[in-house]
């Protein structure tokens, strides 16, 4: 079952608009991470939470965590055609004596039009 | 520094066929995983390992063998290639993952298996 789900599944939006992802998550956790995949590449690492965190900023992006409701949101301001991609919210999980699987969510397929 | 190296970036086989899927990297990593993604959906756990000479298995381990002899490589292979095991396969490192250390992914290689 995966830990990460997102939300939606899909968005479109004009260059400038601000988009929003959630994503929630079903095990107590110690971080959740984003990460972003372009068409046809692998995934590259965005930005980090840690549960005792409840908001992070790494330039246009703005991260949020509720632990009490398991939820996390990635708002990208100001967004660019560049920032077309998809967006995926993973989670450490603890498996044969430490942190040894990342679950990922299905992902949030972004696309921003000139 | 080269980062995570996957080759080969696309392959096709026949069922029933074998074939390794190679995976280095130069970052003196301990953590070491395989991922496949299909469709729709995330990232799935494949095999990981914790250091040279430890293996476990993730969520979708039957079908595929690895191991690590050393720190840097950590092949994927495929024993008797079946059409289930069409996907795009990722491997990723990184420092220790449970304690929010950046994980680095491989470009992907693209398994056809007809």
């Amino acid at each position: 079952s995966q830990q990460g789900e997102e939300d939606p599944q899909a968005l479109s939006i004009q260059e400038g608009e601000n988009a929003t992802m959630n994503c929630s998550y079903k095990t107590s956790i110690n971080n959740l991470q984003w990460y972003r995949q372009n068409s046809g590449r692998g995934l590259v690492h965005l930005i980090l939470i840690r549960s005792n965190e409840r908001e992070k900023h790494s330039g246009r992006l703005r991260v949020t965590l509720d632990t009490s409701k398991k939820s996390s949101s990635l708002l990208i301001t100001a967004s660019r055609a560049a920032d077309t991609a998809s967006y995926f919210c993973a989670t450490p999980t603890y498996i044969s004596g430490g942190y040894n699987k990342l679950i990922f969510g299905a992902g949030t397929r972004l696309a921003v039009h000139p | 520094n080269a980062g995570v190296t996957q080759t080969p970036k696309f392959q096709v086989l026949k069922t029933g066929q074998s074939m390794t899927l190679q995976c280095a990297q130069d970052m003196n990593h301990e953590y070491m995983s395989w991922y496949r993604q299909d469709p729709g959906m995330g990232l799935r756990l494949i095999h990981y390992s914790v250091g040279a000479g430890i293996t476990d298995q993730g969520e979708v381990p039957n079908g595929y063998n690895v191991s690590r002899s050393t720190t840097e490589d950590f092949p994927l292979r495929l024993l008797s290639a079946a059409p289930s095991q069409t996907s795009v396969y990722f491997c990723a490192s990184s420092l220790a993952l449970g304690l929010g250390n950046t994980i680095y992914f491989g470009e992907g290689s693209w398994l056809t298996v007809v």
